[in-house]
């Protein structure tokens, strides 16, 4: 999708590994999010950030960390990766006001051995 | 805590076919309600996005529906072609935080 994209598309790691999952936006908004999508379980919201400098946890961030770099990226890193954190991860930007529609990556698909 | 619903979970249709897809949600205390469609393997690609103030919003062959007090929205499709054939989702982005819930998605087959 224009606008937002994420690196990589597809990656295989080893349980306990680490690895980053970068989100680079260039549509100048001020909020970005990283979801995880899994069958049966929808679409779940890791971590957010709602403005450049600032992170909060969503609906199920144990085992994860960001770091808003600047306003155009947000990474994604797994310091111990585990099977279960084999998912597809989605990073989505808005402009900041609420009443703004979200933006997707074409999203990585991460399986853990 | 927020819920989102989405019925049927899947839907087959002949193409040329009007159809409506439904999302419920549990909380009224929203900022606007949007609607995606997911191919296999990609993203989501925004549609619609209502506001929590309006009833309605239209593009090309897409009508999205919103009743706030009933927890319910709808997404009309008319004269379905086999190019719709993805899942549909929907999302809620309630007022008392800035997040987002989906709902699981409804995937839709159009045959020819």
């Amino acid at each position: 999708n224009a606008g937002v994209t994420q690196t990589p598309k597809f990656q295989v790691l080893k349980t306990g590994q680490s690895m980053t999952l970068q989100c680079a936006q260039d549509m100048n908004h001020n909020s970005m999010y990283w979801y995880r999508q899994d069958p049966g379980m929808g679409l779940r919201l890791i971590y957010y950030s709602a403005s450049e400098g600032t992170t909060d946890k969503g609906e199920v961030p144990n085992g994860y960390n960001v770091s808003r770099l600047n306003k155009r990226e947000f990474s994604l890193r797994l310091e111990s990766a585990a099977p279960s954190q084999t998912s597809v991860y989605f990073c989505a930007t808005r402009r900041g006001a609420g009443n703004q529609p979200q933006h997707f990556g074409d999203g990585t698909r991460l399986s853990i051995l | 805590k927020q819920e989102v619903t989405q019925i049927p979970a899947a839907l087959s249709v002949p193409e040329g076919e009007n159809l409506v897809l439904n999302c419920s949600f549990t909380d009224s205390a929203i900022y606007n309600l949007q609607w995606f469609r997911q191919d296999p393997g990609k993203g989501l690609t925004s549609l619609l996005l209502i506001q929590s103030s309006q009833r309605e919003q239209t593009s090309g062959r897409l009508n999205a529906s919103l009743d706030k007090s009933s927890g319910r929205s709808t997404l009309y499709i008319a004269a379905s072609q086999p190019g719709d054939s993805a899942t549909y989702l929907c999302a809620v982005l309630g007022t008392n935080a800035g997040k987002s819930t989906f709902g699981d998605g409804t995937t839709l087959t159009v045959k020819p």
